[in-house]
């Protein structure tokens, strides 16, 4: 079975301070994929970022960027030069590969980032 | 850019009476989901949905709920006689499958509130 472990539940930073957000997971299978996902307090999930456990570099998309570390099981979100907007719920996931169970997502609890101006 | 949608955004109901929670999935997508987040909790997977039946189902998935695709492109959940403990957000999501794992959209959600 998937795990997705989140152990900061509140992180706060200056803005246009760069912030990390923790990570880390356990899976059988072979293969799989790490989601980051934005919940502003609107409640909306937003898809912000995936990696690829074959990918050979950490993916970046803007100012999300992972730092993916595979032999630790880790897969930690960064967010470079903060904004306000930054302030939400992100969650960590990871979907299942295969199977009859094949997309369903595990998520860890959540961080919630504020940012402080 | 196409997206997954659900409505209602916001339902309030009595305990004991029937809710369908309606979305509309990405169009070429083939694999649907629903998950529920109670407030202040983590996102929690009920039910996945693959070639007109169910695929997997937690737990949580009981008797009491069913999903539908009644045609090409609503995604139904069903809760027949809701509890307070339903009071929830459900969120919709689907996905293709062109590779080993695809991105997962989800809906805006809807805001279940049971009395």
């Amino acid at each position: 079975a998937q795990k997705i472990t989140q152990t900061q539940p509140g992180m706060f930073v200056q803005e246009k301070e760069a912030v990390t957000l923790d990570c880390t997971y356990d899976t059988s299978d072979p293969s799989y994929g790490l989601f980051w996902y934005k919940q502003p307090s609107s409640g909306e999930m937003i898809f912000l970022i995936y990696q690829g456990s074959y990918d050979q570099q950490n993916a970046t998309e803007g100012r999300y960027s992972l730092n993916f570390q595979k032999a630790r099981k880790s897969a930690n979100l960064v967010i470079s030069a903060s904004q306000l907007g930054d302030s939400a719920m992100y969650f960590c996931a990871i979907p299942n590969a295969g199977g009859t169970s094949y997309g369903k997502l595990t998520f860890g609890q959540g961080t919630i980032l504020t940012v402080h101006p | 850019e196409p997206e997954v949608t659900q409505t209602p955004s916001h339902q309030v109901t009595q305990m004991g009476q029937e809710v369908i929670l309606r979305c509309v999935p990405i169009s070429n997508h083939l694999y649907f989901y629903w998950y529920r987040q109670i407030l202040g909790q983590k996102v929690e997977f009920l039910v996945s949905f693959y070639n007109n039946e169910i695929s997997e189902k937690s737990e949580i998935f009981d008797d009491q709920f069913s999903v539908e695709r009644p045609d090409g492109s609503n995604f139904t959940l069903k809760i027949r006689s809701t509890k307070l403990e339903d009071s929830a957000m459900y969120f919709c999501a689907s996905i293709r499958r062109e590779g080993l794992i695809d991105t997962q959209y989800f809906g805006p959600g809807t805001r279940l509130t049971v009395l």
